[in-house]
């Protein structure tokens, strides 16, 4: 069974960079048909996508936040990350890393982690 | 990319029927079949209960039900129960590898 682990600090002072990994267990990142990309979720709020990476290190971003994100890969390790800077308290949130499976005819994010509170405050 | 528009709450009784809408445009929800939908309890993680607008992953029971017209897609879920009392997430793929997600409805069995 696929498992999706985020780790990293949860707290983080404002305009520095939010750095967190997220973990791949039960499977290859390798694979052909995946994307493994994180999607946000602010207190009380909905989600937003931020971006995905495929394991050759090809990238998407969300244009609204492009400016500031960095994802990256490491089929060695079996992992994802993702590094956002400038940070502000807007984007004090809970941040998921999930897998995107387009091996079909279509493209669903299928199997997501438990999720990890990042709280943005001096 | 402003997020997809779903209405705030939506409400019924135990074995009513309740249909949540999710309205995009031409260049997300009505421009391709990658309509998801997820279904959130709180404090856990997402979980996908339709996919490609109309099908079911395995496990998901058939009491839930997409369908799609024009910019607007739609989640239906029949024979309400207790533990469908839940947030609902629609999201579209919005050209290339772009995504985007709904604001979400709170879904409440009365």
């Amino acid at each position: 069974q696929l498992q999706l682990q985020e780790s990293g600090p949860g707290l983080v002072k404002p305009s520095e960079t939010l750095s967190l990994i997220c973990t791949v267990s039960g499977g290859s990142i390798r694979s052909s048909s995946y994307y493994w990309g994180w999607i946000r979720q602010p207190p009380g709020k909905g989600l937003e996508w931020i971006g995905n990476v495929y394991y050759s290190g090809v990238t998407y971003y969300n244009p609204s936040l492009k400016s500031r994100v960095t994802i990256s890969v490491d089929t060695s390790k079996n992992h994802f990350s993702l590094k956002l800077n400038s940070v502000t308290p807007a984007d004090t949130a809970v941040y998921y890393c999930a897998r995107l499976d387009c091996s079909s005819t279509s493209c669903l994010f299928d199997y997501w982690g438990q999720g990890t509170l990042v709280t943005v405050s001096s | 990319q402003s997020a997809l528009t779903q209405p705030p709450s939506a409400s019924g009784s135990p074995g009513q029927s309740v249909t949540i809408s999710c309205t995009g445009t031409s260049s997300d929800v009505g421009g391709n079949n990658y309509v998801s939908w997820y279904q959130q309890h709180p404090g856990k993680a997402p979980k996908l209960m339709i996919y490609e607008v109309n099908k079911r992953p395995s496990g998901v029971p058939d009491r839930f039900s997409g369908s799609k017209s024009g910019n607007t897609a739609s989640l239906t879920v029949s024979g309400l129960q207790a533990e469908d009392e839940a947030d609902y997430y629609c999201s579209s793929n919005a050209g290339s590898n772009n995504w985007m997600f709904g604001g979400g409805t709170k879904l409440t069995v009365l």
